[in-house]
This record gives structure tokens, sequence and C-alpha cells, in this order.
């Protein structure tokens, strides 16, 4: 599966739209670009994905670049439950019953008021 | 409704026993998973089960043994437990919608004293 780069940290005040940046530099043309989030002291959540088109949801937006090198998670407006660690995974779909899910350390976004 | 329920979520125990983590789901999903957080967050696989049987084993030391009775469970016993165990354990299954999303329970903290 590709490695994926994530800044570390995020602030973004509450009411704003955050945007969470994710590099996939060495992607290949069959893997899909998937959002995971873990808020405190829970198991981790799925948000979205994709594999080049833009995606929307009801939690967030996903923009992938052109050249599939980079993608955006968005949330539009976020809300101090939206305070969270990130995971952007690059893989491809489960097309096997040996497929898995390799979280990496993720972007902790901090929303405040 | 819970859809992956473990028990117990909370666990103190002394180091040299043995003891067993739950995990139950109510999806119908196929392939169930056990994956271990460690003190600095990282969020690693241990073993994913399909229908019943071992798929994955991340060279995880024989002292873990997953069993599953049956698809809907998959449960985590461990020998011989050390310090390091010290950990928060999150089983997890497969969907089989367009994302495979994966559905994590909201984990089991054992502490090795």
């Amino acid at each position: 599966d590709a490695k994926t780069t994530q800044p570390p940290s995020m602030d973004c005040a509450e009411g704003r739209a955050a945007n969470l940046p994710c590099n996939h530099s060495t992607i290949s043309g069959n893997e899909y670009v998937y959002w995971y989030r873990q808020i405190h002291s829970q198991g981790p959540q799925y948000i979205i994905h994709g594999l080049k088109n833009n995606e929307t949801n009801e939690m967030a937006s996903l923009i992938i670049t052109e050249d599939r090198k980079s993608s955006t998670l968005i949330l539009p407006h976020a809300t101090l439950r939206d305070t969270a660690v990130y995971y952007c995974i690059v893989r491809v779909a489960f097309t096997g019953t040996a497929s898995k899910l390799t979280f990496g350390t993720g972007t902790r976004l901090q929303v405040t008021l | 409704d819970t859809a992956v329920s473990q028990t117990p979520k909370y666990l103190v125990t002394q180091m040299g026993n043995d003891k067993s983590i739950k995990c139950e789901q109510n999806l119908g999903h196929d392939t169930m998973y056990w994956y271990k957080q460690d003190s600095k967050k990282f969020l690693k696989i241990m073993f994913s089960y399909n229908n019943k049987e071992l798929i994955i084993n991340e060279t995880v030391p024989n002292r873990f043994s997953p069993k599953s009775p049956d698809k809907a469970h998959l449960n985590l016993h461990i020998n011989s437990l050390e310090l390091g165990d010290s950990a928060v354990y999150f089983c997890a299954s497969r969907g089989t919608d367009s994302g495979n999303t994966i559905y994590f329970g909201e984990g089991s903290w054992l502490t090795v004293v």
C-alpha cells in the first residue's frame, strides 16, 4: 500500500472549514484514498473514500488532485466534536479476504472556540 | 444497537495471568479483525478472520490466541500477560459496501500491573 504523509497537528476555529491535507505521491492507479478518524477514547470511524473524483457525504468532502498525488479532507463547518486524530490511508480496494487497513500517525485536529 | 461490541471495556490484571476479550458484531459481516493501540497511539493490526478462518496473523506472539466460534464472534485470549501487553485492543468487522467500510468497536483497555 502507498505511503501517506500528513501534518502531525492542526488547529481550526469552530464553525470554520477544516482542511486536512494528505500526500500520497507513490499512489498506484488502482489505489483508493480512505479517511478515518479516531475521537479520544473511541474506536476509529470511517469518514469517506475516493478513487479519482471528488466525493462528498454527510460528514465531509474529499478533494483529490488530478495527478492523485495528494488529497484534502474538508470538514465544512467544524465543531468541537470533530476534535480527533484523522487518518489518511491509501490502499487497493478490499478485493480479498486478506485485505486490511494500515494506519499511520495521522493528523491531530484540535477545534477551538 | 451496537454494531461491534467488546467486553470488557476495562481490564486490570497482574502479570502472568490469562485473560480473554470478547467481540461480537451484529452486522452480518464475514471478516473480523483485532487491532492493538499502544501507549504511543499507534494502531496496528494483529489478526484477521474470515468466516471463522484465520487469514492474517501479523507476527503476534503465540501467547495471543484468537478464537472465532462463528462468524459473528472473534474473541482474543492472552496467556501469561506481560507489562508490554498493556494497550487498547480494538475489534472490527468489514462491510461489503462500496468502500468496504471497517466498523470498529469501542475498545478494551487492558492494563497489566
